[in-house]
């Protein structure tokens, strides 16, 4: 059974960088039939997707973001993060890791993590 | 980007009753659109993709059609279990959008 789980600080400064990580169990990052995505919801409000990254290194971001963003793998680990810089209070949000299909018609979000709380505030 | 809107955006329906929810693209997504379902403090779960497959595990009184712009999400027989936030996202351009959710609530 593939399961995701996110990891990171629950509180983050203002202007400060805003870095999660999510470990993946069950199946391998570095398998090819997958994008790595992170998509955020704040609370009461809808899902943004924020990026993905493949195992070849591309990634795609969400050009509406405000905050630059990188995402990076770490195969040794099976792992994947997140770093979002200058973080401002619009940052706060339930943070969600999420497996998605690369080969059509299979490109949905179909793994999810639990989602971790992250607020931005001095 | 691809601007998807979902209508309505609250839905009363009776247990045992159908419950039909629409998805639109402002463009063609072809049959790249998904469909969660989203309860309160838990992650979505993915019920269709494709426009019309079910995922692995959805009971069959769910069922999406659908292609192009306009797309569909039937709940057959509402039960307990199916009182939530469902979402539509395409999965055809970066990046990948979402709707912002019909709430499906006990009437």
């Amino acid at each position: 059974q593939v399961q995701l789980q996110e990891s990171g600080p629950g509180l983050v400064r203002p202007s400060q960088t805003l870095s999660l990580t999510c470990t993946v169990s069950g199946d391998s990052i570095s398998s090819g039939s997958y994008y790595w995505n992170w998509i955020r919801q704040p609370a009461g409000k809808g899902l943004e997707w924020i990026g993905r990254i493949y195992i070849s290194g591309s990634t795609n971001y969400n050009p509406s973001l405000k905050s630059p963003v990188t995402l990076s793998l770490d195969t040794s680990k099976n792992q994947f993060s997140l770093n979002l810089k200058s973080v401002t209070a619009a940052d706060t949000a339930v943070y969600y890791c999420a497996r998605g299909g690369s080969h059509h018609p299979f490109l949905a979000f179909d793994v999810w993590g639990l989602g971790t709380t992250v607020i931005v505030s001095s | 980007e691809i601007v998807m809107t979902q209508s309505p955006a609250t839905l009363s329906v009776s247990p045992g009753e159908r419950a039909t929810l629409s998805c639109r693209a402002s463009q063609s997504v072809n049959n790249n659109l998904a469909w969660y379902q989203q309860k309160p403090g838990q992650a979505p779960r993915l019920l269709i993709y494709g426009a019309s497959t079910r995922a692995t595990g959805i009971p069959a009184r769910f069922s999406g059609s659908g292609s192009g712009t306009e797309f569909t999400l039937t709940i057959s027989s509402l039960q307990s279990e199916d009182f939530a936030v469902y979402f539509c996202q395409q999965c055809d351009n970066w990046p990948r959008t979402f709707g912002q959710g019909t709430k499906v609530e006990i009437k």
